[in-house]
């Protein structure tokens, strides 16, 4: 099982960014693919999760309507989407997958620099 | 609902040290309870799934332990090393949401 994430990115406030996730060796459709974020030097915080295989997607209370969780089954990758970034959105992202309640194979973390 | 961690724990090598991780609402038997350990610059990773089991290659020094009766679970490291020095994450679901606590700093003095 193994989950690359896409490099770290700089942006400047107001820009989007689309981090990817893409995922090998185990059946994509079949689990749920979560996104977590830290900022620096605090703790994670369960941003949404997505299921390929039919695209159902839920998203932490403080992150609905602020990021946009979506999958690609051609090529097994998951993606987050960020838009209007503010400085405060510096941090480093994480995908998941997701098994049984918990999250038991990450990937390496994707940091986001957003400064002016 | 909140996962409530302490901030900070400490102890010294060879000890035993417990970290506790309180709901606030609900019960904490009705989901699953995980831990997973960060060292600095590193990756999550699980160290307890399903309350109290360990995945392979994760030493029986760890343990959890979920209580009903004051809503919390622990996790329990005996015979600290300076490697187990980290910090530590309890994370619980419910109703479609996943929910971490804030997290405790192991110090091994």
């Amino acid at each position: 099982v193994q989950l690359k994430q896409s490099g770290a990115e700089v942006r400047k406030p107001g820009e989007s960014l689309q981090i990817s996730c893409q995922t090998s060796g185990f059946a994509f459709g079949s689990y749920w693919i979560g996104w977590v974020r830290q900022k620096p030097g605090k703790g994670l915080e369960w941003m949404g999760i997505i299921y390929p295989g039919d695209s159902d997607t839920r998203y932490g209370p403080s992150f609905q309507g602020q990021v946009t969780i979506s999958a690609d089954r051609s090529i097994n990758t998951v993606y987050l989407h960020l838009s209007s970034l503010k400085a405060s959105d510096t941090a480093t992202y994480y995908c998941a997958r997701h098994y049984n309640q918990y999250f038991d194979f990450w990937g390496q973390g994707t940091q986001v620099t957003v400064s002016s | 609902f909140v996962l409530t961690q302490p901030l900070s724990v400490s102890e010294s090598p060879g000890k035993t040290v417990t970290i506790s991780c309180t709901r606030s609402s609900g019960s904490i038997v009705s989901s699953y309870v995980q831990w997973y350990q960060q060292r600095p610059g590193s990756v999550p990773k699980t160290v307890i799934y399903q309350n109290n089991l360990r995945p392979s290659g994760v030493p029986d020094r760890f343990s959890g332990s979920t209580d009903s009766s004051s809503s919390s679970a622990s996790l329990t490291i005996s015979g600290l090393t300076a490697e187990d020095e980290a910090d530590y994450y309890c994370q619980s679901f419910d109703d479609s949401t996943w929910v971490f606590g804030g997290g405790t700093k192991l110090t091994v003095l």
